[in-house]
């Protein structure tokens, strides 16, 4: 059983370039959230999609936006590249948006800005 | 709102030590806690979670966390540890009912497990 793969997994860009980052979640998943986890921190959390809506967006400007397909993948996008966005970007899945449910982790998308 | 704070970004044990890594968490409704690892270049795994039933809670690989609420922490434990629990490891809060998903994590304590 797959669990959440995220492509691409290394990506370097420039300052003001954009990126987007691809999430499929595990089978049975219907709800993504991504996390951004810079160097030497706990992740934290961007936003989060359930039935291809926004549900709730951590406290990141909207340079960072997102989209879920039907089929319940999730794409992140960053416009305007800054230094500081260089990070490991972690999507997660789950099933239903209960706070009790354990979120399974992807490897991660390493964004590295120069 | 909810935080968490992991006392030691850094802990070094012997094998076959206890580990003890500690977590101290505020939240404005009743919690949910996670232990999650990390090993380098992966994804979080998770360990454990307390979602208000017992208050000892098992986990994977030998860990066990017990949250206490008049101390407000959630400490993980295991009795003997072992060279493959070197990583990273995380906890984290959810507030109760539809939080979407939303975690907020601790910054993480890297344990060390010395031959």
């Amino acid at each position: 059983d797959a669990g959440v793969t995220q492509s691409p997994t290394h990506l370097i860009k420039t300052r003001g370039q954009q990126v987007t980052l691809r999430c499929s979640p595990k089978s049975g998943h219907d709800t993504v959230s991504w996390y951004q986890q810079a160097l030497g921190q706990g992740p934290q959390f961007i936003f989060q999609y359930y039935e291809e809506e926004e549900r709730q967006r951590g406290n990141f400007p909207d340079r960072f936006s997102g989209h879920q397909f039907p089929n319940y993948s999730s794409e992140l996008n960053v416009n305007a590249l800054l230094l500081g966005d260089s990070a490991l970007y972690l999507c997660a899945s789950s099933f239903g948006v209960s706070g009790a449910n354990v979120l399974t982790f992807g490897a991660g998308s390493r964004l590295t800005v120069l | 709102a909810q935080s968490v704070t992991q006392l030691g970004s850094h802990v070094s044990v012997s094998e076959g030590a206890l580990v003890l890594l500690r977590c101290n968490y505020s939240s404005s409704v009743p919690p949910y806690l996670f232990w999650y690892v990390q090993y380098p270049n992966q994804g979080l795994q998770l360990l454990l979670k307390y979602t208000s039933a017992a208050t000892l809670v098992k986990g994977i690989n030998g860990f066990e966390a017990e949250f206490k609420k008049s101390e407000t922490s959630f400490h993980l434990t295991k009795p003997s540890a072992h060279m493959s629990d070197a990583a990273e490891y995380f906890c984290a809060v959810s507030a109760g009912g539809t939080s979407y998903g939303k975690l907020t994590f601790g910054q993480g304590t890297i344990l060390t497990v010395h031959p």
